[in-house]
């Protein structure tokens, strides 16, 4: 069966610092996808970056990038020179199944203080 | 293109009364997801359907919850006799599926907040 663990459940940093968090993906599928979004405060859920297994070249947007290491089943987020708006709470989520239905990470809560 | 449209947005009922949650995809997307999030809670599936059929209903409660997407319409998820344990943000995600082995992704509505009192 899969199995996604965030391990991180609450973090907190001062702006500026830089932030990782951490999602592990364990399944027996070769091949998967794997999808971030984010849920401000205000609730909405929105979508941040979609990467596959076939690719474990880093991407990076902005103050955003990832790390996806294959061989650790390891599916990381970095935020850079964080700001308050970056408060929120971060999920990681493999469609799963022939139905590609979410499985949802427990979501790591950040927190970002000026 | 409006994106994924839930309404109500915020919904209140009494015990024992029925909750009609709507969820209209993006034009194209011919299936929906939905999932419920309970307070301080993470994301769970509940139900996946296309137009005129329930593919997998394997997160659904097994009593007072239905849903349904028909040929015209937005998708309705129904709550019927709610009880204060149903009270949670309802997230519906449309998606134009996956070919090839690729997906598409998905997109999530503004969720319906249901306050059951």
């Amino acid at each position: 069966a899969q199995k996604v663990t965030q391990a991180q459940t609450e973090i907190s940093v001062v702006e500026k610092e830089d932030v990782t968090l951490d999602c592990v993906y364990e399944t027996r599928d070769t091949t998967y996808y794997l999808f971030w979004y984010k849920q401000p405060p205000s609730g909405e859920l929105v979508f941040l970056i979609r990467r596959n297994s076939f690719d474990e070249q880093n991407e990076i947007s902005g103050r955003y990038s990832w790390n996806f290491q294959k061989s650790t089943s390891s599916f990381n987020f970095t935020i850079t020179a964080s700001q308050v708006v970056d408060s929120a709470v971060y999920f990681c989520a493999p469609p799963t199944g022939n139905t590609g239905k979410l499985i949802f990470g427990q979501g790591t809560t950040l927190q970002v203080k000026p | 293109n409006a994106g994924v449209m839930q309404n109500p947005r915020h919904l209140v009922r009494r015990r024992g009364q029925e909750a009609r949650l709507r969820c209209s995809p993006m034009k194209g997307h011919s299936h929906v997801y939905w999932y419920r999030q309970l307070p301080e809670e993470g994301l769970k599936f509940m139900v996946y359907l296309q137009k005129e059929n329930i593919i997998d209903e394997s997160g659904m409660p097994k009593e007072r919850f239905s849903a349904e997407f028909p040929k015209e319409g937005p998708s309705i998820l129904r709550i019927q006799q709610v009880v204060r344990g149903d009270s949670a943000a309802y997230f519906c995600a449309s998606s134009p599926g996956w070919t090839g082995g690729i997906n598409y992704g998905y997109t999530f509505g503004s969720g319906t907040r249901l306050t059951v009192v």
